[in-house]
Formats: structure tokens, C-alpha cells, sequence
């Protein structure tokens, strides 16, 4: 059975300090991986994804993500954070186009930025 | 080009009642799939549907049950709802053919009382 999990429930970080949030996947066959953000009362946003390729995969708002399949990861990234990324961030994997057996998302990870 | 569109945006209900809701699929998208997200958890995956025909489901009982149109919108119907239904429901479009991502629409809060 696919898994994904997130293992920092709250981040807490400096406006203008760097930014990794982690994931660990589990899946039986080439993951596709992503990561959403959703801000509150909203639905899921797309910041970036892996099928294959570039284990470096750019995304939106300036967040980059690396895929290491020996270590099961797919941490995201982000060089100087602002105020604005203040949300909640998940990371899901899944088939192609979702796959029948739809995406498996982390229990996510809240980020607070502090002036 | 139009994004997913949910409808209503919020909606509250009685325990043993019926619900459905609704998403209008992005343009050239012919899946859907829909979450229930609980408050505090990641989205957990319902249904999904693929050129009108359920084409996967996950660990959720037969009273939740779907449909999809032609024009490829969907409905998610609940039945005998329990309190443990209450989340925010999330609708999410993509491609199957072209195993394009999956792009998601803003959600429907579902409270039952």
C-alpha cells in the first residue's frame, strides 16, 4: 500500500530564512510526487511535481523539490521564505493523471513564518 | 481557461440526511476524483471517476456514491449521514489519457448536526 509521510506537524521560521520540509514515500511501483499548498478554508493549490527526469524539479512561488529514490524522499525547498507562504503544505504521491487508486497525501505540514 | 468549480460552498446537514455535491471539471479533463479532507488531516481519497464510470475507489463505504456526465462534471451523493462525515470535500480534475496532474477545486465544508 502506498504511504506518504510528513514527519514535522508545525515549522516555525524566520521571514527571509531558508526552508525544507520533508516527505517519505512509500509506493510499489515509479511514484509520481507532488506537492500541494493550501491556504485556510481554501482548496489545493500545485507547487510542483515529479514524473521523471531531473531529480531537481522547479516549481511555483520559487519552491523547488528533490526526488532521492535510495532514501524514499522528496523533500521541498525554498531559499528565502515570506510572509505570504504562511500555510499548510502536503505532499502526495500517486499514479498518472491520480491513478485508479486516486493520490496518497501526508497529514501535512503547518508553516508559520515569523517577522 | 476555466478552473474546478464546487458547489455550494458550504452546506449544513442533520445526521441521517442525504447530500450531494457538485464539480465542474476543468476544460479537457475527463477524471474525476473526489477527497474528503477531515479537519487537521491530509485528503483521503473517495472515488474517482473516468469517462462516466467509477474506475477507483478508496476505503469508504457504498453510501458514498458518485456519478459522472457526459460533459464530465460530477456529483458526490451521501447517504444516512453520520457526524463523522463533516469535513471539507475536495473535487479534483486531471486526464487519465495523458496522466496529467490533478488540479483541485476549492472545496465544499460539510457540517452535519
Amino acid at each position: 500500500a502506498q504511504s506518504v509521510t510528513q514527519p514535522d506537524i508545525h515549522i516555525t521560521v524566520s521571514e527571509g530564512a531558508s526552508l525544507e520540509l520533508r516527505c517519505n514515500y512509500s509506493y510499489g511501483a515509479t511514484p509520481y510526487l507532488f506537492w500541494y499548498v493550501q491556504s485556510p478554508g481554501q482548496g489545493l493549490q500545485l507547487l510542483l511535481k515529479y514524473f521523471s527526469g531531473d531529480t531537481l524539479v522547479q516549481g511555483i512561488k520559487g519552491f523547488e523539490a528533490e526526488f532521492k529514490r535510495s532514501q524514499s524522499s522528496f523533500n521541498l525547498r525554498k531559499p528565502s521564505v515570506h510572509w505570504s507562504d504562511a500555510a499548510e503544505y502536503f505532499c502526495a504521491v500517486g499514479g498518472g493523471g491520480g491513478g485508479a487508486d486516486g493520490l496518497t497525501f501526508g497529514k501535512g505540514t503547518h508553516l508559520i513564518i515569523q517577522p | 481557461e476555466t478552473g474546478v468549480t464546487q458547489s455550494p460552498t458550504h452546506l449544513i446537514k442533520t445526521r441521517g440526511q442525504q447530500v450531494t455535491l457538485r464539480c465542474s471539471s476543468q476544460s479537457g479533463h475527463n477524471t474525476v476524483s473526489w477527497y474528503q479532507q477531515a479537519l487537521g488531516q491530509g485528503p483521503q481519497f473517495i472515488f474517482q471517476y473516468y469517462r462516466e464510470e467509477e474506475n477507483g475507489r478508496g476505503n469508504f463505504p457504498p453510501r458514498f456514491s458518485g456519478l459522472q456526465f457526459p460533459n464530465y462534471s460530477s456529483e458526490l451523493n451521501v447517504n444516512a449521514l453520520e457526524l463523522d462525515d463533516s469535513a471539507l470535500y475536495l473535487c479534483a480534475s486531471s486526464n487519465r489519457d495523458y496522466q496529467e496532474t490533478q488540479y483541485f477545486g476549492p472545496g465544499t465544508r460539510l457540517l452535519v448536526l
